[in-house]
């Protein structure tokens, strides 16, 4: 299995809705990524999970909380998000070891979301 | 911030032809990768380059990477229409641990 499976793919939330973002993956990987991509931009780091364990967060207001239940899962929960929040969130991960950092990311197809 | 700067933003060219795109960064780097990106979904890692390395060759792609100019190119020779896509490079590795920060990407448009 070479492939991260984001569910659900697209997502429609009230402002005071709380809904969670899954992430999945099987290839062993020991560090998963939470980027955030707004129309036309780069996608942008929010957190970063190394053998379970939040290890970046990139200053991200606390109505996204992540977590990692285990090593083949990654969730975000969403809580009281704004319209601003509206964007595609994508999920990544790759291998940890000797020389970090030198591996590349298998990155899933992302959840499009849209706060109304 | 974004530490990579893409250029051109925008590029479009004939099936057959090469694409050249290029990426500047700003602070030292262990690695510096490309990756495509299809109508918004997931990107696709496409090659990496470590910064020992001066050029790096992956079917129709060629990467090279000047660590004393801050920059690299991706090249894609012979190109599909299947190759319209936005391609973004990336740089990891230096002191911030697990993190790879993206450039603003070039939009590929290839006409067929």
């Amino acid at each position: 299995d070479t492939e991260v499976t984001q569910t659900p793919k697209h997502l429609v939330m009230g402002m005071t809705n709380k809904k969670s973002l899954k992430c999945e993956q099987h290839m062993g990987h020991r560090a998963m990524y939470w980027y955030k991509q707004k129309a036309k931009k780069p996608p942008e780091l929010m957190f970063v999970y190394s053998y379970e364990k939040l290890s970046i967060n990139e200053s991200v207001p606390s109505r996204f909380s992540p977590e990692c239940p285990n090593s083949s899962l990654l969730n975000l929960h969403l809580h009281a998000l704004q319209p601003e929040d509206s964007a595609l969130y994508l999920c990544a991960s790759s291998l940890l070891g000797p020389g970090t950092g030198n591996y590349g990311y298998t990155f899933g197809s992302g959840t499009r979301l849209t706060v109304v | 911030s974004q530490q990579g700067e893409e250029d051109p933003q925008a590029l479009s060219i004939q099936e057959g032809e090469n694409a050249t795109m290029n990426c500047s960064y700003k602070t030292s780097i262990n690695n510096l990768q490309w990756y495509r990106q299809n109508s918004g979904r997931g990107l696709v890692h496409l090659i990496l380059i470590r910064s020992n390395e001066r050029e790096k060759h992956s079917g129709r792609l060629r990467v090279t990477l000047d660590t004393s100019k801050k920059s690299s190119s991706l090249l894609i020779t012979a190109s599909r229409a299947a190759d319209t896509a936005s391609y973004f490079c990336a740089t990891g590795g230096g002191t911030s641990y697990g993190k790879l920060t993206f450039g603003q990407g070039t939009i590929l448009t290839v006409h067929p």
